[in-house]
């Protein structure tokens, strides 16, 4: 199956600071989404975004379907940014999440 | 929209025993997935239904390991003798028609302790 790569595996930012966030994948893929876990393990679906670019308030992503890569960017952080970050990305409804960027944001 | 449900949202058991978790999806979607999460290896697809039909069983476990969907509404995982190493935290999640580009919405999972 698909190996799904993610960097950093950890990050700490003060509060207010910009990050990008990094998931490479061993094969083409035509299905790629964006999660974070909240402190509390809830799952939440940031974007799907198997090409091109999008942006959510604070958060934007960009995917390189080509080069196989996909970035996360978070503007100005938040504590309540804090958690997990998963990228996850298949064929179709396989698919396979990261190891992770665990985000740490001090106040 | 109630989201994806599940239970037990804990779950205590002894070695051995019958473990089966509940899943309702978000009405109206059509594609369900069994993930389960654990610190040494991250989040893995178990197995998913599209339409109430397995479609990719390979990533359970073992044969002790048994997924279900009856109806569009309901799943259920079931583990049966249950091992120590089967503790992790279970999550069901359900989509609409992958290839439309709709989203996975994860439920809050079951936590899942094997003593």
């Amino acid at each position: 199956g698909i190996q799904v790569e993610q960097s950093p595996p950890d990050l700490i930012l003060q509060e207010g600071a910009n990050s990008t966030l990094r998931c490479n994948f061993s094969d083409s893929v035509n299905n790629l989404q964006w999660f974070h876990q909240n402190p509390w393990g809830q799952l939440i679906n940031l974007f799907y975004i198997p090409s091109g670019t999008k942006q959510n308030g604070r958060l934007s992503a960009t995917t390189v379907a080509t080069e196989r890569y996909s970035l996360l960017y978070i503007s100005s952080s938040q504590t309540t940014d804090s958690g997990v970050y998963f990228c996850a990305g298949g064929v179709g409804n396989d698919m396979r999440f990261g190891a992770g960027t665990r985000l740490t944001v001090k106040p | 929209d109630a989201g994806v449900i599940q239970s037990p949202r804990h779950e205590v058991t002894e070695m051995g025993q019958e473990v089966t978790l509940r899943c309702k999806p978000i009405s109206g979607h059509n594609s369900l997935f069994w993930y389960r999460q654990t610190m040494m290896r991250g989040l893995e697809l178990l197995i998913y239904f599209n339409n109430n039909v397995p479609i990719d069983d390979s990533g359970m476990p073992e044969d002790r390991f048994s997924a279900k969907m009856p109806n569009a509404s309901f799943s259920t995982l079931k583990i049966q003798p249950s091992e120590p190493r089967d503790s992790a935290v279970y999550f069901c999640a359900s989509s609409s028609d992958w290839s439309s580009g709709n989203t996975i919405y994860f439920g809050e999972g079951s936590w899942l302790t094997v003593v």
